[in-house]
């Protein structure tokens, strides 16, 4: 069992251009959260998924975002044509009952 | 709409001293509060979590004091450490749909050596 990995763990990239950031979850969780935190702040839920399916999505999840987890296993989260205000950690998080998430290390994302 | 309100923003304790952290939450659906540390740079960590059945949770130096009727609860670090400098954030979730927690703003916390 090696943890929630994340990568890339850091990302800097130009406003307008798009950028994926992939999760792999413990092994065996069917559980994976999508979560953003800005500087000062705690985390906020974009998105879940139970196995493959996208159950529920956060208001905050402009449809410049879009999610996948395909076959259940690996997620990853795309972001197009990035603006300043989507500087960020993107965290994710697995879970295999719901109560106990276990989060990865995040990606930290700098729009320039 | 803020459902978990944490206090304080930054507290200092001297090493060995009690640090104490509150949480105050709205929604009455919530059934689960765990507590996550973070260090610059990393992923939240769960530390210790409660749920509503007890009021009262501890796990080595670290306790959990909840109060159903007054919708709060705290974490209490007993002979605080300058490794558990760090920043704290409370949480709770709801047993039902995606069971996506919502957290407090956080509480940076400093031990004095």
């Amino acid at each position: 069992d090696t943890g929630v990995s994340q990568d890339p763990r850091h990302k800097i990239t130009k406003r307008g251009q798009n950028v994926t950031f992939r999760c792999d979850p413990i092994s065996e969780h069917n559980r994976l959260y999508w979560y953003r935190q800005t500087l000062g702040q705690g985390p906020e839920f974009l998105t879940y998924f139970q196995n493959e399916a996208q159950l529920e999505k956060s208001r905050l999840l402009s449809d410049r975002f879009s999610a996948e987890r395909p076959k259940g296993s690996f997620s990853t989260l795309e972001i197009q044509r990035t603006e300043q205000g989507d500087s960020a950690m993107y965290l994710c998080a697995s879970s295999n009952s719901g109560d106990e998430q276990y989060f990865g290390p995040g990606t930290r994302l700098t729009v320039t | 709409q803020q459902q978990v309100k944490q206090s304080p923003q930054s507290l200092i304790v001297q090493k060995g001293g009690i640090s104490i952290i509150n949480c105050a939450y709205e929604n009455t659906a919530f059934d689960y509060f765990p507590w996550y540390q973070q260090f610059p740079g990393k992923g939240p960590a769960l530390l210790i979590a409660i749920r509503p059945d007890v009021s009262e949770k501890k796990e080595g130096r670290f306790t959990i004091s909840f109060n159903k009727s007054a919708k709060q609860f705290s974490l209490h670090i007993m002979d605080s450490q300058p490794g558990d400098s760090a920043t704290y954030f409370c949480a709770a979730s709801a047993h039902q749909g995606a069971q996506k927690l919502v957290f407090g703003q956080g509480t940076r916390l400093t031990i004095n050596p």
